[in-house]
């Protein structure tokens, strides 16, 4: 089954260290990835999607995200977190569905990130 | 990228009614989904709502319980029938509006049901 798994459910940095936020998935063939944020009482952002190409792929808010085929992974990266970057975060992938030709997307567990001043 | 209205924003319904939630785009998009979310959880998907065609649903969900509307590229609409407690929750309108673009979404409607 294609799925996408977020191992933690939970990351605590503190502000000005490196942040991860790790993500792996099931695909079959190429696997389109994406990661999402969810800030209190609001909607899902988009932060940055990996289609193809390089495997370091650079979003919003100075996130970025490597892509490792071998190890089936797409870990959420920043150098240097901010208290304002706590929020929920998803990892997400793009999988054949809907209609023929479609595509639907699943979501991770989500990760909650705390950043501590 | 796509603006998406979402209506109503909140609700509290009482068992055994029906919800219908509504969901609007600025612009034409290839595709549309419904999803819902525990609040702090993660998001599962209902169905892809499909223009001119039923939605495709997900295990789990059927249309008696979840009917959906798309009668253009631009409008869906999600009906909560015959709610109960358990479908309290927030429920969520997304779109791709072309290409490899990423999902867009509005800002969802809280159902709580007593």
């Amino acid at each position: 089954a294609q799925s996408v798994a977020q191992p933690e459910d939970q990351v605590n940095v503190a502000e000005g260290n490196p942040l991860t936020v790790k993500c792996t998935y099931s695909v079959s063939g190429n696997p389109y990835l994406f990661w999402y944020v969810q800030y209190p009482n609001r909607g899902l952002q988009f932060l940055l999607k990996y289609i193809t190409g390089d495997n370091l792929v650079k979003g919003s808010y100075g996130f970025e995200a490597e892509f490792n085929k071998s190890q089936t992974s797409f870990h959420l990266k920043k150098p240097s977190a901010l208290v304002s970057d706590s929020a929920l975060y998803f990892c997400a992938v793009r999988v054949p569905g809907g209609d023929t030709g479609g595509f639907k997307t699943i979501f991770g567990a989500g990760t909650r990130l705390f950043v501590k001043a | 990228s796509a603006v998406i209205s979402q209506k109503p924003s909140r609700d509290i319904c009482q068992r055994g009614t029906s919800l219908t939630i509504q969901c609007q785009v600025d612009s034409q998009v290839t595709m549309m989904f419904w999803y819902r979310q525990q609040p702090g959880q993660s998001l599962t998907l209902i169905a892809t709502a499909n223009q001119g065609s039923e939605a495709t649903y997900e295990s789990g969900f059927v249309i008696d319980k979840f009917p959906i509307s798309r009668p253009n590229l631009t409008f869906s609409t999600l009906t909560v029938s015959n709610m109960s407690p358990e479908d309290s929750s927030i429920y969520l309108c997304s779109v791709k509006d072309r290409g490899q673009s990423p999902l867009h979404f509005g800002n969802g409607t809280r159902l709580t049901v007593t």
